[in-house]
C-alpha cells in the first residue's frame, strides 16, 4: 500500500551528537517527501523538502535526500542542540495534494 | 498575519455532546484540510477542501462534518461526540495542492469523556 514508516522513538542524544531519523515510503512514481517538526505544545511546522528523486532538502542544519533506489528520505543533522527536542514527522504527498504522515519520531537532547 | 489559526485551544466533551472547531487563515489559500492527531498514529486527514463551497472526506471522516461557506474559515463539526474522537485535531492550509507546504495551526485538543 502507500505508506510512511519511520523508526519507532524516543530517540535521546547528547548535546552535539549525530542525528539520523530513518523513514521509508511505499507509492507509486516519485512523491513529493516531506519533513515536518512539532515542538512540544506547537503546531507543525515544516522543516524541509524534497520534490524529486535525488534531491537534498536542507534547513538549520537538517539534510534529508531523496533516495529512490531505496525509497528513503532519512533526516540528519552532524551536531544536535537540546533546542532540537521535538517530534519529527516524515511525510510524503499521495497522487492529489494530501500528505500521508509517519508515526512521528521523538528526539530528546539532553545537555 | 496571524497564518492558521484555531479555535478553541481546548475543550472537554461528554458524550453525545457537539461542538464545532474554527479554523481560519488569512493567506488566502485555497486548500484547507482538518486532521486528527492520535499517540503512535502521526496524523490522519479527516476532510479537506480544496476551495471556497467544497469539501471532501480524507482518511477517517466517519463522526464529522465540514463546511467552507467562506475561503478563509474551515469549520469541523462533532454533532455526538464520542470518547474515540478524544484527539487533538490540527487544520491546515495550502495555496495548492501539488508541492505546496501546508501550514499549520497550533492545534485543539478535544477530550470526550
Amino acid at each position: 500500500g502507500n505508506s510512511v514508516t519511520q523508526m519507532e522513538g524516543p530517540v535521546t542524544l547528547s548535546e552535539e551528537a549525530f542525528l539520523t531519523i530513518n523513514c521509508t515510503y511505499t507509492a507509486t512514481g516519485y512523491p513529493s517527501l516531506f519533513w515536518y517538526v512539532q515542538y512540544p505544545g506547537e503546531g507543525l511546522q515544516l522543516l524541509l523538502k524534497a520534490t524529486k528523486a535525488d534531491d537534498k532538502g536542507s534547513n538549520k542544519g537538517f539534510e534529508a535526500t531523496y533516495r529512490k533506489e531505496t525509497t528513503s528520505f532519512h533526516l540528519e543533522k552532524g551536531s544536535v542542540q537540546v533546542s532540537d527536542s521535538a517530534v519529527y514527522f516524515c511525510a510524503r504527498r499521495d497522487s492529489s495534494y494530501k500528505l500521508i504522515f509517519g508515526s512521528g519520531t521523538r528526539l530528546l537532547v539532553r545537555p | 498575519n496571524a497564518g492558521v489559526t484555531q479555535t478553541p485551544k481546548f475543550r472537554v466533551l461528554k458524550t453525545g455532546q457537539s461542538m464545532t472547531l474554527l479554523c481560519a487563515q488569512d493567506m488566502n489559500h485555497e486548500y484547507m484540510y482538518w486532521y486528527r492527531q492520535d499517540p503512535g498514529m502521526g496524523l490522519r486527514l479527516i476532510h479537506y477542501s480544496v476551495g471556497e463551497g467544497t469539501t471532501a472526506k480524507g482518511e477517517v471522516p466517519d463522526g464529522y462534518n465540514v463546511s467552507r461557506l467562506k475561503k478563509q474559515n474551515f469549520l469541523l463539526g462533532l454533532e455526538s461526540a464520542a470518547p474515540s474522537q478524544t484527539s487533538v485535531y490540527f487544520c491546515a492550509s495550502s495555496q495548492s495542492g501539488s508541492t505546496d507546504t501546508q501550514y499549520f495551526g497550533p492545534g485543539t485538543r478535544l477530550t470526550v469523556l
